[in-house]
């Protein structure tokens, strides 16, 4: 089976402008959820989706959204970009139905860089 | 809420040696609690699992951690450390299936020749 797919591997914005990072789950995961990896914050939870519904949503303000297809593939924007956000974002996908636990199955990140 | 402390941000280990790699949690109700490695420049790959059962829990690459709910704690270890292990190292715990899992702040293990 293919794994977590992120593409791009690497971008770099200027302050203000929006960026789409993009995620294909390995084959019949539903869900997927997003992290943000920054040397000095760890990894902090950004938001998941099952079966195209936001499911939980972290501590980040509206200038992060998502959203998921209906083959499950996931997309995830950053408006406005200040330059706090650069950082490695990560995308997981998990074959837990709801209240199920499992692992989480990562992509290899998307690294933005803000300048 | 429910958090991970990781309170060592490194850990340095001879090649040979035994490894421990702590992480404690805090969380409602009843814990799920995961180990993941991240090698440079890669996403975090899956190690172990604790959902339920004995206390004891064997993963990946001779890796085994265990679970002990007086101390909240679950210490990734393992009895021979290679080289081939020095990498960031993160605790994870979720309270439910519903849940996000939340992430410790990551341990950086280096294994020395």
């Amino acid at each position: 089976k293919a794994g977590v797919t992120q593409t791009p591997r690497y971008l770099i914005k200027t302050r203000g402008q929006q960026v789409t990072l993009s995620c294909s789950p390995i084959s019949g995961h539903r869900s997927v959820s997003w992290y943000q990896q920054t040397p000095g914050q760890g990894l902090q939870f950004l938001f998941e989706y099952f079966s195209e519904t936001q499911r939980n949503k972290g501590n980040f303000p509206g200038r992060f959204s998502g959203r998921q297809f209906s083959n499950s593939r996931s997309e995830m924007n950053v408006s406005t970009l200040e330059l706090g956000d650069s950082a490695l974002y990560l995308c997981a996908s998990s074959p837990r139905g709801a209240g199920d636990v499992g692992e989480l199955f990562f992509g290899e990140g998307s690294r933005l860089t803000v300048l | 809420a429910q958090s991970v402390a990781q309170p060592e941000d490194q850990v340095n280990v001879a090649e040979g040696n035994p490894l421990t790699v702590k992480c404690t949690y805090s969380v409602s109700g009843n814990p799920y609690l995961f180990w993941y490695v991240q090698y440079p420049n890669r996403g975090l790959q899956f190690l172990l699992k604790y959902i339920t059962g004995d206390n004891l829990v064997k993963g990946s690459y001779g890796f085994e951690a265990e679970f002990n709910k007086s101390q909240t704690s679950f210490h990734l270890k393992k009895p021979s450390a290679l080289v081939s292990d020095s990498a960031l190292y993160f605790c994870a715990v979720s309270n439910s299936g519903n849940t996000p899992l939340v992430f410790g702040k990551g341990t950086r293990l280096s294994v020395i020749a």
